[in-house]
């Protein structure tokens, strides 16, 4: 069964330096989020993409966030300068192979970030 | 502002039991309404989800009790099993956006 799947699963990285993580989403999906989920807390929505381009960002999602679907299989989401406060662990979601099933997400395994 | 509420914060049922969580939502845009289910160190996977114009869906021992009116939706695992002990999220929004419910810890005790 085609699944999601994320790169690292665990970032450790110092406060201000830049992280990037990994999806793959899966392959027919036309559709990609990004999640994150802080230690014991809710999931957030951050981004979702769709065309090459943002479709819509949460206010979690400042300039210091940015993602990018550099080929035809990665999706990647870029913090440009990490704070303590981004520790979380960040899920990456795609869906969406045909418009009527545009709603349901199928999530990777996520990416713990850990920033020092 | 929480756009999706969702109690209890945690649930202890029997071996065989019911469990019920339930949930509550802001916007009246919202057009689907997905459960997942997540275990320790995975990500969320979806269980079940209704749109709104459906009272009820059922899938296996799942079902999703759905109020348009009240703006309310509810998630009913029957004869519940130790295996189905996870976090489960409500979730409401639309195409491109979706909001979590803040979890229930669920634990059958065997």
């Amino acid at each position: 069964e085609p699944e999601v799947t994320q790169t690292p699963s665990h970032q450790v990285t110092q406060m201000g330096q830049e992280v990037i993580l990994r999806c793959v989403p899966i392959s027919n999906h036309l559709y990609f989020y990004w999640y994150r989920q802080i230690l014991g807390q809710k999931v957030e929505f951050l981004v979702s993409f769709y065309n090459n381009e943002i479709s819509e960002k949460s206010e979690i999602f400042d300039d210091q966030f940015s993602v990018e679907r550099p080929d035809g299989s990665n999706f990647t989401l870029k913090i440009r300068s990490t704070k303590l406060e981004d520790s979380a662990m960040y899920f990456c979601a795609s869906g969406g192979s045909q418009r009527e099933f545009l709603d349901t997400q199928y999530f990777g395994p996520g990416t713990r970030l850990t920033v020092l | 502002q929480q756009q999706v509420k969702q109690s209890p914060q945690s649930l202890i049922v029997q071996k065989g039991g019911i469990s019920i969580i339930n949930c509550a939502y802001e916007n009246t845009a919202f057009d689907y309404f997905p459960w997942y289910q997540q275990f320790p160190g995975k990500g969320p996977a979806l269980l079940i989800a209704i749109r709104p114009d459906v009272s009820e869906k059922k899938e296996g021992r799942f079902t999703i009790s759905f109020n348009k009116s009240a703006k309310q939706f509810s998630l009913h695992i029957m004869d519940s099993q130790p295996g189905d002990s996870a976090t489960y999220f409500c979730a409401g929004g639309t195409g491109n956006q979706f909001y979590f419910g803040t979890g229930t810890s669920l634990t059958v005790i065997p």
